[in-house]
């Protein structure tokens, strides 16, 4: 199957600096999302980006579907934006009609 | 609009027991996703159901199964309980498609003692 792979697995930042987080994918896909995983343990969507770059407020995402990656931005980072990361990415074709996820980045942000 | 929603949040069970679990999708997703996650295996793919029908079935036994109503309400039964199965267990609603946008609920967290 599809593999994902996430990195950096683990990241410390002081609040006010800026990351990348990074996820490759092994194959074609039609379907990229990025998640937040709260405390709570609820995913909450960021992104659906299968190609191009979107921005919503301090986070941007680019996935560039032909070389098979897809980065996170975040900028001046908060104490809330701590959590894990997650990319999740859909085969483009075959029967597996699932999401694929990483393993995550634990980012955490220091005050 | 209302979110994904799913209950009970949490279920403390024994083993041998069952267990059921329900999930409200977006109004007007058709598409319902489960998903367990574990710390040792991650996030892993169980079913997804579409007009009341199951379209794609992860690598689980037997013991893991599930339904979808006709208003796209799915529940998922696991039989048997076994301490591995303790998780989070996580519903995703999408239109028509996992190729949509997919939006999870808050989870259900099992524990079997």
């Amino acid at each position: 199957g599809i593999q994902v792979e996430q990195s950096p697995p683990d990241l410390i930042l002081q609040e006010g600096a800026n990351s990348t987080l990074r996820c490759n994918f092994s194959d074609s896909v039609n379907n990229l999302q990025w998640f937040h995983q709260n405390p709570w343990g609820q995913l909450i969507n960021l992104f659906y980006i299968p190609s191009g770059t979107k921005q919503n407020g301090r986070l941007s995402a680019t996935t560039v579907a032909t070389e098979r990656y897809s980065l996170l931005y975040i900028s001046s980072s908060q104490t809330t934006d701590s959590g894990v990361y997650f990319c999740a990415v859909l085969l483009a074709q075959g029967s597996a009609r699932q999401l694929t996820f990483g393993s995550g980045t634990q980012l955490t942000v220091l005050p | 609009k209302a979110g994904v929603t799913q209950t009970p949040r949490y279920l403390i069970k024994t083993r041998g027991q069952q267990v059921t679990l329900s999930c409200s999708p977006i109004s007007g997703h058709r598409s319902v996703s489960w998903y367990q996650q574990t710390p040792g295996q991650g996030l892993q793919f169980l079913f997804e159901y579409f007009s009341e029908t199951q379209r794609n079935k992860g690598n689980f036994p037997g013991r893991f199964s599930g339904r979808q109503f006709s208003n796209s309400r799915s529940e998922m039964n696991v039989s048997t309980l076994e301490l591995g199965d303790s998780a989070l267990y996580l519903c995703a609603s999408s239109w028509t498609s996992p190729g949509n946008e997919q939006f999870f609920g808050p989870g259900t967290r099992l524990t079997v003692l």
